[in-house]
């Protein structure tokens, strides 16, 4: 079980290109989240899907947008991207909105 | 406006002693709270949860506490242990809800 991964773990952009990242989770969850998580912040929920083929924004849903075409992937994309986009990315999924949720281990974004 | 707030961004144990993370919320909707812990370069990790209706709840070394009069909810980890030195994060859901709304996390140092 390789639970929740993220691809790519680091990556630098210029300001207004774009960019996919991918998540995948082979625990067969229904729940799953992008988060961003900057300095005295903590995670801030960017959007999320409560199953195949749905999506839902979050907390800090602007400048972003997600897919989820399979079960097991939730792509999180930056259309043009922007210095404040610099941030650490986190995945997660779970069973139940309730139940524990579990973590990637994070895609580092750096935005010239 | 932060929801979920961890006034102290670190705190600094020895090891064998107590050590106590406090997290407070304003949001009365919230009806279940988790604690996260999260080592560098990597996700952070569930680590205990407790249920509104619930005033502790204990695993192992790690106790949470609540009290909803205050809005406030601590961690106690007893004894503390180097090994424990990492970030943690409290989080509020809210009832029906499918956000965890997570504090700015408090990071913890156990000196040998």
């Amino acid at each position: 079980n390789a639970g929740v991964t993220q691809t790519p773990k680091f990556r630098v952009l210029k300001t207004g290109q774009s960019m996919t990242l991918l998540c995948a989770q082979d625990m067969n969850h229904e729940y799953m989240y992008w988060y961003r998580q900057d300095p005295g912040m903590g995670l801030r929920l960017i959007h999320y899907s409560v199953g195949e083929g749905t999506t839902a924004k979050g907390e800090v849903p602007d400048g972003y947008n997600v897919s989820r075409l399979k079960k097991q992937n939730f792509l999180l994309g930056l259309e043009s991207a922007a210095p404040s986009q610099t941030s650490v990315y986190f995945c997660a999924s779970s069973i139940t909105s309730a139940s524990e949720q579990f973590f990637g281990p994070g895609t580092r974004l750096t935005v010239l | 406006d932060q929801q979920v707030k961890q006034n102290s961004p670190s705190l600094s144990v020895q090891e064998g002693r107590i050590s106590i993370l406090n997290c407070d919320y304003t949001n009365s909707m919230f009806d279940y709270f988790l604690w996260y812990k999260k080592y560098p370069a990597e996700g952070p990790t569930f680590l205990i949860s407790i249920s509104s209706i619930k005033d502790k709840n204990e695993d192992g070394r790690f106790t949470v506490f609540l009290n909803k009069s205050a809005k406030h909810l601590s961690l106690h980890i007893v004894p503390s242990q180097p090994g424990d030195s990492a970030v943690y994060f409290c989080a509020g859901l809210r009832n029906a809800g499918n956000m965890l709304t997570f504090g700015g996390g408090t990071r913890l140092m156990v000196k040998p």
